[in-house]
């Protein structure tokens, strides 16, 4: 299983970009980067997924360079809403079983 | 759509009695799982369904017992309750096997063993 490295905690005004940045150095050749996002009380909800370069949809954006060793997801102009704790996971499409949640990264973001 | 459904949302339970935690989704999806998590920390593993009619041991299956009942339906058993059960648990859907694999999850439900 590939483990993966996030920072604990992060700060950030209303209306400021966003990135946090996720360490898989053990990534294997048929691993995909995902990101899901956790509001209290719920459960985890998909934000992203990509294998390499960027991906892009409406609410987030994520970088992986070509080592793939790490990944970047970039939430621009963040408001109080996105208070939320966000996971990076790394697996292929095996299914879950094969992934693990880490702590995650707790983003605050203050008025 | 709704997705994946838990009941009940929340349990308090005595050391020692038993309880079903219900799962259903209506997404057609091969695979479901079971998480837990507790205050502070990331979702584990307790077991899973890769597909319909098999279950597998994730990270912390001890006390715990599952049941695919058909493709829609996963269901956790807790056959002798213990204050260290007390967390939120979490079921989950996906098609796995598919290379887009996006994780479906309920809204859990609450539960605490006095």
């Amino acid at each position: 299983l590939a483990k993966t490295t996030q920072p604990i905690s992060m700060d950030s005004y209303e209306g400021q970009e966003v990135n946090i940045t996720c360490s898989h150095n053990n990534i294997a050749t048929n691993d995909y980067i995902t990101w899901y996002q956790q509001f209290p009380s719920q459960g985890p909800r998909f934000i992203i997924q990509g294998y390499k370069t960027k991906v892009t949809n409406e609410v987030a954006s994520l970088f992986i360079p070509a080592d793939r060793k790490s990944s970047t997801l970039s939430l621009p102009r963040v408001s109080l809403s996105d208070t939320a704790v966000y996971y990076c996971l790394v697996g292929d499409s095996g299914g879950y079983q094969k992934v693990t949640f880490g702590t995650g990264t707790k983003l605050q973001v203050i008025p | 759509n709704a997705g994946v459904t838990q009941t009940p949302k929340f349990q308090v339970l005595k050391t020692g009695q038993s309880m079903t935690l219900q799962c259903a989704q209506d997404m057609n999806h091969n695979s479901m799982y079971w998480y837990r998590q507790d205050p502070g920390m990331g979702l584990r593993l307790i077991y899973y369904s890769a597909s319909e009619g098999t279950t597998d041991k994730g990270e912390v299956p001890n006390g715990y017992n599952v049941s695919r009942l058909n493709k829609r339906e996963f269901s956790l058993r807790l056959e002798s309750a213990a204050p260290s059960q007390t967390s939120v648990y979490f079921c989950a859907s996906s098609d796995a096997g598919q290379g887009y694999t996006e994780a479906f999850f309920g809204q859990g439900t609450r539960l605490t063993v006095v």
